[in-house]
């Protein structure tokens, strides 16, 4: 049990151009979902909180008007980075809370989307 | 990043033990985890520390001291498909869980 599954695994895209990307828990609803991007040989920077039904926390410095966030139902969360740039080319990782597993920090991560800017 | 210190790399021989030391700012903090993570791929859970102690779970255990702000992750009986980065993070509001840098621990034969 337990499975968040993310979508596409990997994209490229011209930059200039949007690129969304959906995390879904599979077998289990999921109230609130974490964004990361980690950077090669980094490691994972949280960029914003996402609540089902509400607005999106962001983290300091990460401008939510480039990371849209939607959180539409309690399955699926989607980023879409707007007007992406070649500095936007990172691995996005989300993962999914349970609000019935072992505690506020009971956390699965998806397999993450690599995204190029060219 | 964020208040957690760990060394950036490691090296360990196949068979040996290694411990990964992490420090971390105190305030706020709500256990600290400890994640492997192999390139290209989405981090794992290994441990999750909320009293002070040593937990073991098979070759990995974990050790919290939350009054010093220090944890460590030792690795047992290494195996070569141990090579990867382990992360250290900690709890913190919100259900939030900040992470580390990583170290890369490599091993060799």
């Amino acid at each position: 049990g337990a499975v968040v599954s993310q979508h596409p695994s990997w994209v490229i895209c011209k930059s200039g151009t949007s690129v969304k990307i959906e995390c879904r828990s599979l077998d289990f609803q999921a109230t609130t979902m974490f964004w990361y991007r980690q950077f090669p040989k980094q490691s994972l920077m949280l960029m914003a909180t996402s609540n089902e039904g509400s607005k999106a926390t962001y983290e300091q410095g990460v401008e939510k008007d480039k990371f849209l966030i939607n959180h539409a139902s309690l399955t699926l969360s989607t980023l879409t980075v707007t007007s992406a740039h070649p500095e936007d080319s990172s691995f996005y990782i989300c993962s999914a809370r349970d609000p019935q597993g072992g505690g506020p920090y009971e956390q699965y991560f998806g397999p993450g989307t690599r995204l190029t800017v060219t | 990043g964020q208040n957690i210190d760990q060394p950036t790399e490691m090296t360990a021989t196949e068979g040996a033990i290694v411990q990964i030391n992490c420090t971390y700012q105190t305030s706020g903090f709500n256990g600290l985890f400890w994640y492997q993570q192999h390139a290209g791929e989405a981090p794992t859970f290994l441990s999750y520390n909320v009293l002070d102690g040593l937990e073991e779970k098979g070759r990995f255990s974990s050790f919290l001291s939350r009054s010093k702000g220090y944890s460590y992750l030792l690795l047992k009986e290494l195996q070569m498909k141990d090579s990867a980065s382990y992360l250290c993070a900690r709890g913190s509001s919100a259900s939030k869980i900040i992470f580390g840098s990583g170290t890369r621990l490599s091993i060799r034969p």
